[in-house]
């Protein structure tokens, strides 16, 4: 099974101050077809789950472009470059590889 | 594209689940398309269950592909899944998602989710 594991599980950033999410996989998550099956998504409170990064670094339509994705093989990292109040809830990274699964969620909140 | 999920709230211990998520802006019946099927419980993290594409191809998550069936009726644009001997910890809320580009799998928009309790 793929584990994928984030850090740190809880940030508190100030508005206006950069945030970076990290997810290590114990596995690969590079295809075949050069593409990194990572995604990302932010649940906010109260709210379904939304995507913004997938395979990777690509960013969702509509999502701001303060939000950026990197990484390849078994590390990522999803950075903001600047806080907003908005941007407040759980982040998860997740694979499709093989099988599905998502890491265990990273808390960012206001300082 | 919208999606909502329809179901009992409210199961007996050992009870099948039947889930049905109706969508619109998009039909299974366009290839690369998918559905997928995702958990959470109350307070904790998202959990993948199973999901469905265009083809008819299915995946499902190995710790439950025992108890999981996924189908989809493209004419009402629904998919179905159904869990079987519900247990208190398959007390969750619920999610269907739009899977865009099938086999890479990853999920677009999803719906507001539905809590299902399961209770003696």
């Amino acid at each position: 099974d793929i584990v994928l594991t984030q850090s740190p599980l809880s940030l508190p950033v100030s508005p206006g101050e950069p945030a970076s999410i990290s997810c290590r996989s114990n596995q690969n998550l590079r295809h075949s077809n050069a593409q990194e099956y990572l995604h990302w998504y932010l649940q906010k409170p109260g709210q379904s789950p939304q995507l913004l990064i997938y395979l990777g670094s690509h960013r969702a339509s509509g999502v701001p472009d303060r939000f950026s994705g990197s990484g390849t093989g078994t590390h990522f990292t999803l950075k903001i470059n600047r806080m907003e109040a908005e941007d407040v809830g759980v982040y998860y990274c997740m694979q499709s590889l093989d099988s599905i699964t998502f890491g265990q969620g990273t808390r960012l909140d206001i300082k | 594209i919208t999606l909502k999920e329809s179901g009992p709230t409210l199961l007996r211990p050992t009870q099948t689940l039947t889930l049905t998520c109706t969508f619109s802006g998009f039909s299974l019946n366009t290839t690369r398309m998918g559905v997928g099927w995702v958990r959470q419980p109350p307070g904790q993290a998202l959990e993948w269950l199973a999901l469905i594409h265009w083809d008819d191809s299915k995946r499902f998550s190995p710790s439950l592909e025992k108890r999981l069936t996924i189908t989809k009726d493209t004419s009402k644009n629904a998919v179905v899944i159904t869990m079987a001997n519900m247990d208190t910890a398959d007390t969750a809320t619920y999610y269907c998602a739009h899977i865009p580009l099938g086999l890479f799998d990853w999920f677009g928009p999803w719906g507001q989710g539905i809590l299902v309790t399961v209770s003696s």
